[in-house]
């Protein structure tokens, strides 16, 4: 299947600073891309939807202006946490849809573990 | 988004066969029955997904209910990796572009050696 990857894999900052997280297609060319957001011992919550070349669109209750997305090429798609507070710590995952195939399939990156002191 | 209920957790022995079931008796004409699976500290792994006829593939085999109000995904013999959380999803497919994936609580399989 498609592979999608995730830069960092892991990041511990201090709070108050900004943390950018970057999304890859790796071998296919993504229109949308999705960002998650996963607790301990919780399933995923979807965040936001990520469309190249146009504004993300936010789920309810997420702050866009806390969470930045940026989707300038059909192969990446960046997350920054503005501001991260110790309760923005969590497991963030990427998914990239891969429209080549006659059905629509949605691949998933490895994540990325957060942790603001 | 249309619904789906599955069992919190299951349990199965090494080398054999787990019937791991899900239920949509709101899915629509269009929804797509889907199934991912996570394992501990991963992102979610695409396992199959089906509209009305019974899918095989590598990892699993899809038994869709005939009034499509439920499902089955069928593992032929679990393995100590198969262990994960199994997550059912439906999705809308004739809403191509705007429809996304919304994850339940899904069932954890705990494997057996």
């Amino acid at each position: 299947g498609a592979v999608v990857s995730q830069h960092p894999s892991w990041v511990i900052c201090k709070s108050g600073t900004s943390v950018k997280i970057e999304c890859r297609s790796l071998d296919f060319q993504a229109t949308t891309m999705f960002w998650y957001r996963q607790f301990p011992k919780q399933s995923l919550m979807l965040m936001a939807t990520s469309n190249e070349g146009s504004k993300a669109t936010y789920e309810q209750g997420v702050e866009k202006d806390k969470f930045l997305i940026n989707h300038a090429s059909l192969t990446l798609s960046t997350l920054t946490v503005t501001s991260a507070h110790p309760e923005d710590s969590s497991f963030y995952i990427c998914s990239a849809r891969d429209l080549t195939g006659i059905q629509e399939t949605q691949y998933f990156g490895p994540g990325t573990r957060l942790l603001v002191l | 988004d249309a619904k789906t209920t599955q069992p919190n957790s299951m349990e199965s022995n090494e080398e054999e066969p787990v019937h791991l079931p899900c239920n949509h008796s709101t899915i629509s004409g269009t929804d797509y029955i889907h199934w991912y699976r996570q394992l501990p500290s991963q992102g979610p792994e695409y396992v199959i997904h089906g509209l009305t006829s019974n899918v095989n593939n590598r990892m699993a085999s899809l038994a869709i209910a005939e009034d499509r109000k439920s499902s089955t995904l069928i593992l032929h013999r679990a393995t100590l990796r198969d262990a994960a959380v199994y997550y059912c999803i439906l999705r809308d497919e004739g809403q191509t572009g705007a429809n996304n994936l919304f994850f339940g609580t899904g069932t954890r399989l705990t494997v057996i050696p």
